[in-house]
């Protein structure tokens, strides 16, 4: 494993839902990145994290909201999100340029 | 605008054969290029780092070369088990950051 834990796994929200995407990691980096990856099309980087302080939004719309606690944790609030908000969600740390992926989190927005 | 072409094809391959994947760019001077794995269902796993002043770089059965005036990498599988199926990206640096820019992948199928 690489190191980078998220959590759940597998997550089916209705529209007017709110729900959290957690990230962990342990391998002391200092960045933390928030992906989108939809089908046939390349990972979109959504929001960076240097030393806990956002450092990259990337015109993602509001209904997405990180937080970074800390330098090991990062969250993603969901919260009236719309079906096309369905994808696979990754965290990742990094160091020196090398990003490292976790398992991510498969969202169904219904 | 900047671009990162891979063929978005899947490359079919035989057991034991080279497998060559193509990762092509336009409107960028990366620091260096990335290589990852990504299984279904997975986040993508680093392969291999090749900076801009390097032609060429091995780990085991991979090899990567970089091209900056082609603007191309070649990222190679030699001895291709049924293993190595998965999808390949490349990814770039951005402007000298910590962020990376990925391309679309190409998945590899290795068949006995």
């Amino acid at each position: 494993e690489t190191g980078v834990t998220q959590t759940p796994r597998h997550l089916v929200m209705g529209m007017t839902n709110k729900k959290s995407l957690k990230c962990e990691q342990h391998l002391g980096h200092n960045a933390m990145y928030w992906y989108k990856q939809s089908a046939k099309k390349p990972l979109e980087l959504m929001f960076v994290y240097s030393l806990e302080e956002r450092v990259e939004n990337n015109s993602v719309p509001s209904r997405f909201s990180p937080e970074c606690p800390n330098s090991s944790h990062l969250f993603l609030h969901l919260h009236t999100l719309q079906p096309e908000d369905s994808a696979l969600y990754l965290c990742a740390s990094g160091s020196v340029g090398v990003q490292f992926f976790g398992p991510g989190t498969r969202l169904t927005v219904l | 605008s900047q671009k990162i072409e891979q063929n978005s094809e899947a490359l079919n391959i035989q057991e034991g054969k080279t497998a060559t994947l193509t990762c092509n760019y336009t409107n960028y001077s990366p620091a260096y290029l990335q290589w990852y794995r990504q299984d279904p269902g997975r986040g993508p796993v680093f392969l291999l780092l090749i900076r801009e002043n390097e032609k060429e770089k091995r780990k085991e059965r991979l090899k990567v070369t970089f091209d900056t005036t082609l603007k191309q990498s070649l990222f190679h599988i030699t001895a291709s088990q049924p293993a190595d199926s998965a999808t390949y990206l490349c990814a770039l640096d951005s402007h000298n950051t910590d962020k990376l820019i990925f391309g679309t992948g190409t998945r590899l199928q290795v068949f006995p």
